[in-house]
């Protein structure tokens, strides 16, 4: 079955990085994503993986990938106030289209 | 490109009324998604477009829910005899097929009341 899961709640010091962590079930996900969300707001993609990559850079943002465990990790460096949001893990299960399966969402909270 | 657009925003509707939501998505984007997200959860999957075809609908979606997209470009969401379970996020999402890029809308916030 399809199935992300995510820690609920993580709370950092402004400069630390943040890990935030995810397993999912469906060895078959083509894409996995992280997604950020603000209150009230919609969702934001910040970065994807395609499966046969281990990890991915962009700026701040680092994405590991471990096919074999089925984890994906995504890690803020110098975490900023303005990064406190809900970021959701979300598999894209094999299908030939973008259908997004999410986890339940990690809160980060920044505080100085 | 303004990226993905829905209207309403927020809507207030008592028990046993229609509603009906309208996502624009991304011009050139074929690819067209509703999700359903309810408080402390991450968005559910509702259904699927690709151009004006309706290709996937999920478990959720019951027979109250109807969606469209007539001309393969807009698409609305109709909820029948709502029921306060209906309060949520309505989001909207499209991509451009071939890509894995999906982008979301800021989303219908519904309160059934």
């Amino acid at each position: 079955g399809e199935d992300v899961e995510q820690s609920l709640f993580l709370s950092v010091r402004e400069g630390d990085s943040s890990v935030i962590n995810c397993t999912y079930t469906d060895s078959s996900s083509t894409y996995l994503y992280w997604y950020k969300q603000e209150p009230g707001a919609g969702l934001q993609l910040l970065t994807y993986i395609f499966s046969n990559m281990d990890m991915k850079q962009d700026q701040r943002l680092t994405v590991l990938l471990n096919k074999k465990d089925k984890h994906l990790s995504l890690r803020i460096a110098d975490t900023q106030t303005g990064d406190s949001a809900i970021y959701f893990c979300a598999e894209s299960p094999s299908g030939g289209y973008n259908k997004l399966i999410f986890g339940a969402g990690t809160r980060l909270a920044v505080h100085p | 490109d303004t990226g993905v657009s829905q209207d309403p925003r927020h809507k207030i509707t008592k028990r046993g009324q229609n509603v009906t939501f309208r996502c624009d998505p991304i011009s050139e984007h074929n690819r067209l998604y509703w999700y359903r997200q309810t408080l402390g959860q991450g968005p559910e999957f509702l259904t699927y477009f690709q151009n004006e075809a309706q290709l996937e609908k999920s478990r959720l979606l019951s027979d109250r829910f109807s969606a469209e997209r007539p001309k393969g470009s807009f698409s609305t969401l109709e909820i029948q005899r709502t029921e306060q379970g209906d309060s949520a996020m309505y989001l909207c999402a499209s991509s451009l097929g071939g890509t894995p890029e999906a982008f979301f809308g800021q989303g219908t916030r519904l309160t059934v009341v």
